[in-house]
């Protein structure tokens, strides 16, 4: 069964600064990963989607993400935080029909 | 496009009594939709998987006569929570794939439950 695991719960940066949020995947086949965000009582915005394409992929808002499978890990970056990006961050890979969530990475942006 | 609306957005209600959400695709056909939950923070949990015009697949662990799910058209699902207990309180967050392109689910903004 596919899965995704989410490396730290609470990401802190400083405005400017590189954001990192790391996801590792588990999958028997080619997996669809995705990676979304969430504001504050809000639905899930999709950032970008890897569809077994390029490997790296660029998404909304600056945010790209490269897979790698001798890692199996699909981390997001960003070169330069805005305050804006303070969210939660989810990582997700398609299963059999639904899709699976990391526990998700809460961004925090400081001045 | 791939549009996907949630109604209503927030709801206060009484324990005891039912409160039905809406899910539409408003400019797809969606012949699968997906309930999930998510608690003050947690990630989305899938409740259900629903098929136009079938029985919906429940996860294991939720209570298919207290979460009633229909799927009437290729447009339209509703999730009706059954005597509604202040446990039941959560962010509800329905998702629809196009017909198709079963690759992506497309998500509605999220419907927050709170029974007193």
């Amino acid at each position: 069964a596919q899965s995704v695991t989410q490396l730290g719960s609470h990401v802190s940066v400083s405005e400017g600064a590189l954001v990192l949020l790391r996801c590792n995947y588990s999958s028997s086949v080619p997996p669809y990963l995705f990676w979304y965000v969430q504001y504050p009582n809000q639905g899930l915005q999709l950032l970008l989607k890897y569809t077994s394409a390029a490997t790296l992929v660029k998404g909304i808002n600056g945010f790209e993400a490269e897979f790698k499978k001798s890692e199996t890990s699909f981390h997001l970056t960003k070169p330069s935080a805005h305050m804006s990006d303070a969210a939660e961050y989810f990582c997700a890979v398609k299963g059999n029909n639904d899709m699976r969530f990391g526990a998700g990475t809460r961004l925090t942006v400081k001045p | 496009g791939a549009v996907v609306s949630q109604h209503p957005s927030w709801v206060i209600c009484k324990s005891g009594t039912s409160v039905k959400i809406e899910c539409r695709s408003l400019d797809f056909q969606a012949t699968t939709m997906f309930w999930y939950r998510q608690f003050p923070k947690q990630s989305l949990m899938l409740m259900a998987t629903s098929n136009e015009g079938s029985k919906a697949t429940y996860e294991q662990g939720v209570e298919k006569d207290k979460f009633l799910i229909n799927h009437a058209s290729l447009t339209l699902s509703t999730l009706t929570v059954t005597s509604a207990h202040p446990e039941d309180s959560s962010f509800y967050i329905c998702s629809a794939t196009q017909n198709g392109k079963y690759n992506e689910q497309f998500f509605g903004p999220g419907t927050r439950l709170t029974v007193l």
